[in-house]
């Protein structure tokens, strides 16, 4: 089976803090994404990555970097954290033919105080 | 914006076949459905997904209205753990890339 991991479970973090959230996938899959899941908002796409050091912005980028130098990695990176930012963060991975699925981590919930 | 509708909520007894809509009638040709589950708290769940011909795996079948504008996915034995929000999706291909385009699904209860 597929495994995509997300390194933290919960995070707590202050405002103003540079926080980095880790993804990793077991299977050589080329795609890589992260959303973020908020009440009422739904999933949205921050971010999308097709290959190593490829990334390309997804509706809301804003106030959000990602890094991708090894195939299996995909990290999210907040520059400075801020309370609009506290939300449930989802990374998925997919192969590059077009009609694969995506795998989902359990997701990383964060809260920025 | 998600290129679906689907109804914010139904409920189905344990034991019945669960019958989840979802309208798609910009869809386009090569454009795919797929459908995903969120249990609370964990992360989305691929299910299924067709193009046109109807599709049965061991979680779920798909079936997908001749002129492609609308589908219906069924569990065909609900069982309290199937209780989730369903999501229908219509799979965009970007310019560099695939992404899903999530709405905001349908919660399914499911009770005894």
């Amino acid at each position: 089976d597929v495994k995509v991991t997300q390194s933290s479970r919960y995070l707590v973090k202050r405002t103003g803090e540079k926080v980095f959230l880790e993804c990793v996938q077991d299977m050589d899959h080329e795609n890589m994404f992260w959303y973020r899941q908020d009440p009422g908002l739904g999933l949205r796409l921050i971010y999308f990555s097709y290959d190593v050091k490829m990334k390309e912005k997804g509706d809301i980028p804003e106030g959000y970097s990602v890094s991708r130098e090894k195939k299996e990695r995909f990290s999210l990176i907040l520059e400075s954290a801020s309370t609009n930012q506290t939300s449930m963060y989802l990374c998925a991975s997919t192969t590059a033919v077009y009609n694969s699925p995506l795998h989902f981590g359990n997701g990383t919930r964060l809260t920025v105080t | 914006d998600a290129k679906t509708t689907q109804p914010p909520s139904m409920d189905c007894a344990e034991g019945r076949a669960a019958n989840l809509p979802c309208n798609h009638s910009t869809i386009s040709g090569n454009e795919y459905v797929y459908w995903y589950r969120q249990i609370h708290s964990q992360g989305p769940q691929y299910i299924i997904h067709g193009l046109k011909n109807n599709e049965t795996n061991e979680m779920a079948s798909l079936i997908i209205t001749e002129d492609r504008k609308s589908s219906t996915l069924i569990l065909p034995h609900a069982t309290l753990r199937d209780t989730a929000v369903y999501y229908c999706i219509v799979r965009v291909l970007n310019q560099a890339g695939t992404a899903l385009i999530f709405g905001k699904g349908t919660t399914l209860s499911v009770s005894s």
